[in-house]
This record gives structure tokens, C-alpha cells and sequence, in this order.
């Protein structure tokens, strides 16, 4: 069974660093891109960014490129998501999402919360 | 790179048929065959409904269906049922910017 599995909700300071995480399973870590979306609180779908595994290619969203970093590691299944520098406007839900071909996203990780507050 | 447009809000009683259209432009939409549309209920993931503007993965109700004219893509729901309400979200390739996605604002339908 695919799964990606996503680490646990976070409360961070602004200023403060995080990287969260994105464990694929029950397929080929290297044969799928993986992508990053934002869902602010009672807001839309936003691509962040999107990263091939197998080679570490990795595409940005204008609006994030400089913001955060997506990364993988294929020896442990896992895509990565993370910041330097938290601000209060980071706080959202976050979710990594299988692209198995063409325009087919279909496996969605559970989300991951970040919550940026003083 | 702009969001694709989607109506904020639609609505229908059960049994009847929604659509939920999603305008981009020749860079996306219009340019491509690469329309994804996403369902998600409040405090879930999204799942896929539709993908390659009018294919259904396996699993999901033939009640949904996609289609694209021109610039716009649409997704119908059929015999609309109570578990339909939720947020709808279109997501296109686009050749603006790198990222090569973009997804719509999303709608919200409400099953009266």
C-alpha cells in the first residue's frame, strides 16, 4: 500500500529553524516527484515546491524560492521541507503529495501543522 | 505565477448537477491537457478526483466527471449527494514561471 507519511505538528518562535519530513512507502522512493503544498488557515492549495528523489532535481513556486528549502534523502524514503527562519506568517498547514504521472497528485500526506508564534 | 479561476462558492440540492469551472490561460489550461481536480473536506487531505482533465483514478464515483473548452476546465458532479459538499480545488501545468504548476482558488459547494 502507498503511504506517505507525514512528521508531527509543530509550535516554533519566529526566528527559529524546522525541517519537517514526508516518509513514502510501498513504492519506488525514485520514481515519483514529490510536491510541497501550503494551506494557510481558511485558505486555498499553494504549490511550494517540487522535488525528483531520485536525482534531487528540484523546482520552485516564485513566491517560496529563497523561503525554504526542499530536499531527499532516497536511502531513508524521505522529502524534506525546511526553513531557516520562521515567521508568524508561515503558520500553516503543510502536505507532501505523490506525483505519480502527468497531472495525477494521488497520494496525499496526513499534512503537517506549523504553528509560528511568540 | 497567478492562481487559475475558480468560482468562490456553488450549490445544488440532492440529486441535481453541479459545475465548477476553472480558468486559466493558453500558458495552462488552454495549452495543456494537464488538469487535475483536488476534493478536500475540512481537516482532510486533498484526494484526487480527476486527473489529465478528464480521467477518474480507480476508486472514484463515475458521478465525476471533467472536461476543458478552450481556456476553462470544468468538473460535473452528478446526483449530487450530502458527502459532496466540500472544498473543490482545479491544478493545471503551466509554462509560467519553474515550478510548472498552479493550482485554482478553490470552491466551496454546499449540498442543500
Amino acid at each position: 500500500e502507498v503511504q506517505l507519511v507525514q512528521s508531527g505538528a509543530e509550535v516554533k518562535k519566529p526566528g527559529e529553524s524546522l525541517k519537517i519530513s514526508c516518509k513514502g512507502s510501498g513504492y519506488s522512493f525514485t520514481t515519483s516527484w514529490i510536491g510541497w503544498v501550503r494551506q494557510m488557515p481558511g485558505k486555498g492549495l499553494e504549490w511550494m515546491g517540487i522535488i525528483n528523489p531520485g536525482d534531487s532535481d528540484t523546482r520552485y513556486s516564485p513566491s517560496f524560492q529563497g523561503q525554504v528549502t526542499i530536499s531527499a534523502d532516497k536511502s531513508v524514503n524521505t522529502a524534506y521541507l525546511q526553513w531557516s527562519s520562521l515567521k508568524a506568517s508561515d503558520t500553516a498547514m503543510y502536505y507532501c503529495a505523490r506525483q505519480h504521472s502527468a497531472s495525477l497528485f494521488d497520494y496525499w500526506g496526513q499534512g503537517t501543522l506549523v504553528t509560528v508564534s511568540s | 505565477q497567478s492562481a487559475l479561476t475558480q468560482p468562490a462558492s456553488v450549490s445544488g440540492s440532492p440529486g441535481q448537477s453541479v459545475t465548477i469551472s476553472c480558468t486559466g490561460t493558453s500558458s495552462d489550461v488552454g495549452g495543456y491537457n494537464f488538469v487535475s481536480w483536488y476534493q478536500q473536506h475540512p481537516g482532510k487531505a486533498p484526494k484526487v478526483m480527476v486527473y489529465d482533465v478528464s480521467n477518474r483514478p480507480s476508486g472514484v464515483s463515475n458521478r465525476f466527471s471533467g472536461s476543458k473548452s478552450g481556456n476553462t476546465a470544468s468538473l460535473t458532479i452528478s446526483g449530487l449527494q450530502a458527502e459532496d459538499e466540500a472544498d473543490y480545488f482545479c491544478n493545471s501545468y503551466t509554462t509560467s514561471g519553474t515550478l510548472g504548476w498552479v493550482f485554482g482558488g478553490g470552491t466551496k459547494l454546499t449540498v442543500l
